[in-house]
């Protein structure tokens, strides 16, 4: 059974642009969740979402928002990039709400 | 919200040494996982252990949900075992998903 997968797995955006980055969980999987990690703030959980629905909610500002389609493949994007959004974007799949997560590669974004 | 606390911070060993790395957590909680982040970044699984003992080859997981704490036991470290590990707990209700340790950085040396 293929893993998580992520992409893209590395970008480059400059201050004030948007990116949108992608997360298909592993097959039969119904929750997606995204984390960011930073050197300075360590694993911050961004929000989860189960069956397309938002569950729950980290302390991010509104310019982190995300999506879940019907196929339970998940979209974040980030806009007007600050470069304090740079950091690694992890996502990982749970078959139900509650229970064992497992994480993609990442996605390591840089703003410039 | 939930605190997770892991010590020590960093360990620095000698191949073929044993470990015992710990994580406390200051509520109850539905979830504990143990990750090791590979130099690239994922996070591998290791252990998914809300409560009791699990072994899988040299490494083994005991957690106390009682007295709120996981311990991570390495034996025979190999210099593949360096890198960070994680604790990660999750709680039914709150805001929160998964609320990560600021993690144990392991250094065997050859």
């Amino acid at each position: 059974k293929a893993g998580v997968t992520q992409t893209p797995r590395y970008l480059i955006k400059t201050r004030g642009q948007q990116v949108t980055l992608s997360c298909s969980p592993i097959s039969g999987h119904r929750s997606v969740s995204w984390y960011q990690q930073t050197p300075g703030q360590g694993l911050q959980f961004l929000f989860e979402y189960f069956s397309e629905t938002q569950r729950n909610k980290g302390n991010f500002p509104g310019r982190f928002s995300g999506r879940q389609f019907s196929n339970s493949r998940s979209e974040m994007n980030v806009s007007t990039l600050e470069l304090g959004d740079s950091a690694l974007y992890l996502c990982a799949s749970s078959l139900q709400a509650i229970g064992e997560q497992f994480f993609g590669p990442g996605t390591r974004l840089t703003v410039l | 919200g939930i605190q997770v606390e892991q010590s020590p911070p960093d360990l620095i060993l000698q191949e073929g040494a044993n470990s015992t790395l710990r994580c406390n957590f200051s509520d109850s909680v539905n979830n504990l996982q143990w990750f090791h982040q590979n130099p690239w970044g994922q996070l591998i699984n290791l252990f998914y252990i809300p409560s009791g003992t699990k072994q899988n080859g040299r490494l083994s997981a005991t957690t106390v949900a009682t007295e709120r704490y996981s311990l991570l036991y390495i034996s025979s470290s190999q210099t593949t075992d360096s890198g960070v590990y994680f604790c990660a707990v999750e709680r039914n209700q709150g805001a929160q998903k998964l609320v990560f340790g600021q993690g144990t950085r392991l250094t065997i040396n050859p």
